[in-house]
């Protein structure tokens, strides 16, 4: 089944203690994304990718990093998480279409983080 | 870059009856408007997508319209059933944006509610 995956789904943890959500898809889709949802607020992206080793700020990159070192993983790190990071995140692939051509996203199930 | 607004932030509808969600657009380039359909504890989905070379677009009972001049495109859902209700996001892709995966920036929401 042809699918994004994130882990873990849900996560508590205390401000300042490094944490990696991970993200793998099975459709060899070149382009990935990070977004958060908050209420009111709908969905940011955070850090896309448009192949291996290759990433770049979204709009809201700050307190996050990246790594693409293979196609289908695309993990979000936080190095050291603040109150203001609890939210809803999504990874997301796309396949590739074509110099500037966007398509369908798609998107994980969804990560609720909740830092204390 | 490009900014989406989306109206409304709630609707109710009863069943059986007609939802219209309206989005606006800044980016007089973006020419790709997807719709996705949020279920509770679920990521994003795409319902329904238009590109700008056409004005409307129908899949059963959703539908797209796509007006360039005014830069606003709409979701409509006839016979609305209560497997409707969702959270819809709209969302433009600009070849003038800065990027991403998947190129797209979101409206913030909108909360459809289907009263039995």
């Amino acid at each position: 089944e042809a699918q994004v995956t994130q882990n873990p789904r849900y996560l508590i943890t205390v401000t300042g203690k490094k944490l990696t959500v991970t993200c793998s898809q099975n459709m060899n889709h070149e382009y990935m994304s990070w977004y958060r949802q908050d209420p009111g607020l709908g969905l940011r992206q955070i850090y896309y990718s448009m192949n291996v080793e290759v990433t770049d700020k979204g709009d809201v990159p700050e307190g996050y990093k990246v790594s693409r070192k293979e196609k289908r993983n695309f993990p979000l790190i936080l190095e050291s998480p603040s109150p203001n990071q609890t939210s809803l995140y999504f990874c997301a692939s796309s396949p590739p279409t074509g110099v500037r051509k966007v398509t369908e996203a798609f998107f994980g199930q969804g990560t609720r983080l909740t830092v204390v | 870059g490009e900014n989406v607004e989306q109206h409304p932030s709630t609707l109710s509808v009863q069943e059986g009856d007609s939802a219209v969600i309206k989005c606006t657009y800044s980016d007089s380039a973006s020419n790709y408007f997807p719709w996705y359909k949020q279920e509770l504890g679920k990521g994003p989905q795409l319902i329904i997508d238009i590109r700008s070379n056409v004005g409307e677009k129908k899949d059963q009972r959703i539908a797209v319209t796509l007006n360039k001049t005014a830069k606003h495109f709409s979701l409509h859902i006839t016979e609305t059933q209560p497997e409707d209700s969702a959270v819809y996001f709209c969302a433009a892709s600009s070849p003038n944006s800065g990027g991403g995966a998947d190129g797209l920036t979101f409206g913030k929401g909108t909360h459809l509610i289907i009263q039995p």
